[in-house]
């Protein structure tokens, strides 16, 4: 249990095009999901907290203009990267915390979607 | 500021025998610390955690230590494998929600 899907695993774009990333939780319903972004060799870092029915919280220095988040459904959380640049490029990493036990916190990432623009 | 470091940033180790990653972090307020393990183009796996309550907690072939005097947090793994190769990664869980801050992560070299 507790998996966490993304969709698509690649993408190569042009810059200045639109992408949209998926992150569905497939077993389990998560009011809360987390949007990830690394750099290679480097660790993860939160760019926003997606919230269903209800507005992202975004990170210091996020646009959130940027970075469209969309948390539709208690199983999908979209992510969009809008007007693409190459320094977009990075691996995007969803989470979810299913609904447990109290005070079980624990996150289940994504497998990940791997961006470039060129 | 508040942050999660590791004192190495890469480990190799025999395999069989034992490794330890090491982790600090600052926040004297965060009551719980998970491990997680990150394969070349993957997400990070969980591993263990452990709750500010407790000085220790074993999984199957995994031990976390928590000294909460000095902020330090270690992951131990027995009988090394190969398949232990990869990038892993403390963090911290901030009490006040369910945002996670992640260390800068230590990689594992097996060497067979």
């Amino acid at each position: 249990g507790a998996v966490v899907s993304q969709h698509p695993s690649w993408v190569i774009c042009k810059s200045g095009t639109s992408v949209k990333i998926e992150c569905r939780s497939l077993d389990f319903q998560a009011t809360t999901m987390f949007w990830y972004r690394q750099f290679p060799k480097q660790s993860l870092m939160l760019m926003a907290t997606s919230n269903e029915g209800s507005k992202a919280t975004y990170e210091q220095g996020v646009e959130k203009d940027k970075f469209l988040i969309n948390h539709a459904s208690l199983t999908l959380s979209t992510l969009t990267v809008t007007s693409a640049h190459p320094e977009d490029s990075s691996f995007y990493i969803c989470s979810a915390s299913p609904p447990g036990l109290a005070g079980d916190e624990t996150q289940y990432f994504g497998p990940g979607t791997r961006l470039l623009v060129l | 500021g508040e942050s999660v470091g590791l004192h190495l940033p890469t480990l190799s180790v025999q395999e069989g025998d034992n490794s330890i990653i090491n982790c600090a972090y600052s926040n004297s307020a965060s009551d719980y610390f998970i491990w997680y393990k990150q394969e070349s183009g993957k997400g990070p796996q969980f591993i263990i955690d452990i709750r500010s309550n407790m000085d220790k907690r074993q999984g199957q072939r995994v031990t976390v230590l928590l000294n909460k005097t000095v902020k330090h947090l270690s992951l131990q793994i027995a009988a090394t494998q190969p398949g232990d190769s990869a990038v892993y990664f403390c963090a911290e869980l901030n009490t006040g929600g369910f945002k996670t801050i992640f260390g800068a992560g230590t990689r594992l070299f097996v060497k067979a």
